[in-house]
């Protein structure tokens, strides 16, 4: 069963960076996924997409703070340079054979 | 750039059935290798995916839900719509509408704001 597992909670200081994990379910490795940001009381909103191999397609406008990477199983979405507006939601999406959103648990980014 | 609003009624009565639609625009849906669809999330929690629906009118459902799901498209009207029949309490959530796939690639790019559904008598 294709599931996406995320840490419920992260925090980090004003300034500093922050590595946020998206893990795929065994026999999944392979799988493209998207960040999502969700600031207080919005919406989602995409960040990107980041393949198996590393590669990424950023959403329109997405500073350059925000970067994605890859290893293995895990996908990770690295925020640099924190500012108190980064303090969100932040899901990982993907998709499976007849459903087309699979999403993981999401992780709450506090800005210390 | 496209975008899409959610519309319909924010409160609905236990036991009726939940009705929205979502309006495109920047872009058509008929013509497209796209799916469009819905996704939810209760207060304070996560995001579900309830179904997908493609200009054709193909669908993909949630299991957990398809037994209560409806999705329609209107490509005149460039629309597409949710019924949720039989709600519960359970059902009040933030109702976003998006483009599901594009060209099989299903990463959500293109939400809707969302539109808050309560349901209570």
């Amino acid at each position: 069963q294709l599931v996406l597992t995320q840490s419920p909670s992260a925090s980090a200081s004003l300034g500093a960076s922050v590595k946020l994990t998206c893990t795929l379910s065994s026999g999944h490795s392979g799988y493209t996924i998207a960040w999502h940001q969700q600031q207080p009381e919005k919406g989602p909103h995409f960040l990107m997409k980041v393949n198996s191999d590393g590669s990424l397609s950023k959403g329109d406008g997405i500073t350059d703070r925000f970067s994605g990477s890859s290893s293995g199983a895990e996908r990770y979405l690295t925020i640099s340079s924190l500012k108190s507006e980064d303090e969100a939601d932040y899901y990982c999406q993907t998709w499976g054979t007849g459903i087309h959103g699979v999403f993981g648990g999401g992780t709450k980014l506090t800005v210390l | 750039q496209l975008q899409l609003q959610e519309s319909g009624p924010r409160l609905v009565k236990p036991s009726e059935t939940l009705s929205l639609t979502c309006t495109v625009s920047g872009g058509p849906i008929r013509g497209t290798n796209d799916y469009w669809g819905w996704i939810r999330q209760p207060p304070g929690k996560g995001l579900e995916w309830i179904g997908s629906i493609y200009s054709s009118g193909s669908t993909y459902y949630n299991p957990s839900l398809k037994s209560r799901v409806s999705i329609s498209v209107d490509t005149s009207k460039n629309q597409f719509s949710l019924e949720l029949s039989s709600v519960t309490a359970a059902d009040t959530a933030v109702y976003y509408c998006a483009r599901l796939c594009s060209n099989g690639i299903c990463l959500i790019q293109y939400w809707g704001l969302g539109t808050l559904v309560t349901v209570s008598s």
